[in-house]
């Protein structure tokens, strides 16, 4: 079982399209990360919230918006988006961003596809 | 920052064979290391980790070696099995982020 559940899956958009990403967990972890990840390379770090914070935002560009309504949900909205902005994107869960030897809990991610 | 290299990024070993990931990291200040295995289409996984106080750790058929003093890590694999082929990813975490590793590709013959 997957303890870090995202929606949808699969998404395909046109890039003038609004669309949002989801991500749940449950584990009671107060630390929330998108990663964005292209074929053949590691997880590339996006945002991170920190008791429903933003704590880390890695210059990403502002089509692509996060949230974090609480504690257990963290959302990404997309506008705007370009083709090359395509690849899997992978929320992430830990019990907390400073917390010694707390492995991040990948959600299956979604595959965004911009046309 | 910190940066985490990781070798070789493909291997290839016979089933039965051993396999072995080594990473290096720079920052001294990074004090724990997990490893993380991705088979295609898939989310990445925990396989193992290891904290700064600790030189190894094993976990059935796969271990982990850490040297703190030339700051590297090494994932080993024996008896491998073609379900171990994946994409292997290294990491090393600091005060607030996770740095990973280039990837390391590991096919099993069977």
């Amino acid at each position: 079982d997957t303890e870090v559940t995202q929606t949808p899956k699969h998404l395909v958009m046109g890039m003038t399209n609004k669309k949002s990403l989801k991500c749940e967990q449950h584990m009671g972890h107060r630390a929330m990360y998108w990663y964005k990840q292209k074929a053949k390379k590691p997880p590339e770090l996006m945002f991170v919230y920190s008791y429903e914070k933003l704590s880390i935002n890695e210059s990403v560009p502002s089509r692509f918006s996060p949230e974090c309504p609480n504690s257990s949900l963290l959302n990404l909205h997309l506008h705007a988006l370009q083709p090359e902005d395509s690849a899997l994107y992978l929320c992430a869960s830990s019990q907390g961003q400073s917390s010694y030897n707390s492995p991040l809990h990948f959600g299956n991610g979604t595959r965004l596809t911009v046309t | 920052g910190e940066n985490v290299e990781q070798h070789p990024s493909t291997l290839s070993v016979q089933e039965g064979d051993s396999a072995v990931i080594k990473c290096t990291y720079s920052d001294s200040a990074s004090n724990y290391f997990p490893w993380y295995k991705q088979e295609l289409g898939k989310r990445p996984q925990l396989i193992i980790d290891i904290r700064s106080n600790v030189g190894e750790k094993k976990d059935q058929r796969i271990a982990v070696t850490l040297n703190k003093t030339a700051k590297h890590f090494s994932l080993h694999i024996t008896e491998t099995q073609p379900e171990d082929s994946a994409v292997y990813f290294c990491a090393a975490k600091g005060f607030n982020k996770f740095y990973f590793g280039s990837g390391t590709k590991l096919n099993v013959k069977p």
